[in-house]
């Protein structure tokens, strides 16, 4: 069984500040993939970043990156110069390469709160 | 970029009631669609796996009787809640993947939150 731990249920930053949000996974797949989405408290889902398990390099997409560690499987998610904007839920979530469904299983999510 | 559209957004029921969520793919085909249930500020739990044409794959726990799913067309995937009771008031959530996009992420909608009365 696939399992995603988010250890953080809440993260405080300071507006323009980095911060890290915390992900390990326990699988035994040798191919999968690495989620991040954010949801506002309107409750939309909102992709950030992608990591697959053969990547080599770490992803990035403009202020997110995805701190890969694969020997550790660990996969956090680093939010540079964060704004008001980025307060929100958080949530890591992996890709089953099992069957043909490739379903995602999520964390329980970190709540990020930006204070200016 | 791909659009899924959710209807409605909110809404509220009588107990026994049923009601029915359409979850939409609106650019792109969706060979499969995931409905999630969210509880407040905890995580999205799987309720079952809809791939057009077949019959939904259920996750252990969720009632197939009470949850309806189908997905009758690569386009729309519908949840219907029948003989709603209190408990089953949740935040409901839908994805679809794109046909053929195995590594591509899940589209969500923007969810729908039932409150049963």
């Amino acid at each position: 069984a696939q399992k995603i731990t988010q250890t953080q249920p809440g993260m405080f930053v300071q507006e323009k500040e980095a911060v890290t949000l915390d992900c390990t996974y326990d699988t035994s797949d040798q191919s999968y993939g690495l989620f991040w989405y954010k949801q506002p408290s309107s409750g939309e889902m909102i992709f950030l970043i992608y990591q697959g398990s053969y990547d080599e390099q770490n992803a990035t997409e403009g202020r997110y990156s995805l701190n890969f560690q694969k020997a550790r499987k660990s996969a956090n998610l680093v939010i540079s110069a964060s704004q008001l904007g980025d307060s929100a839920m958080y949530f890591c979530a992996m890709r089953d390469s099992g069957g043909s469904n490739y379903k995602l299983t999520f964390g329980k999510g970190t709540l990020l709160t930006v204070n200016p | 970029g791909a659009v899924v559209s959710q209807h409605p957004s909110r809404v509220i029921c009588k107990s026994g009631t049923s009601v029915k969520i359409e979850c939409r793919s609106l650019d792109f085909q969706a060979t499969t669609m995931f409905w999630y249930r969210q509880f407040p500020k905890k995580s999205l739990m799987l309720m079952a796996t809809s791939n057009e044409g077949s019959k939904a794959t259920y996750e252990q726990g969720v009632e197939k009787d009470k949850f309806l799913i189908n997905h009758a067309s690569l386009t729309l995937s519908t949840l219907t809640v029948t003989s709603a009771h209190p408990e089953d008031s949740s935040f409901y959530i839908c994805s679809a993947r794109e046909r053929d996009r195995y590594n591509s992420p899940l589209h969500f909608g923007n969810g729908t939150r039932l409150t049963v009365t």
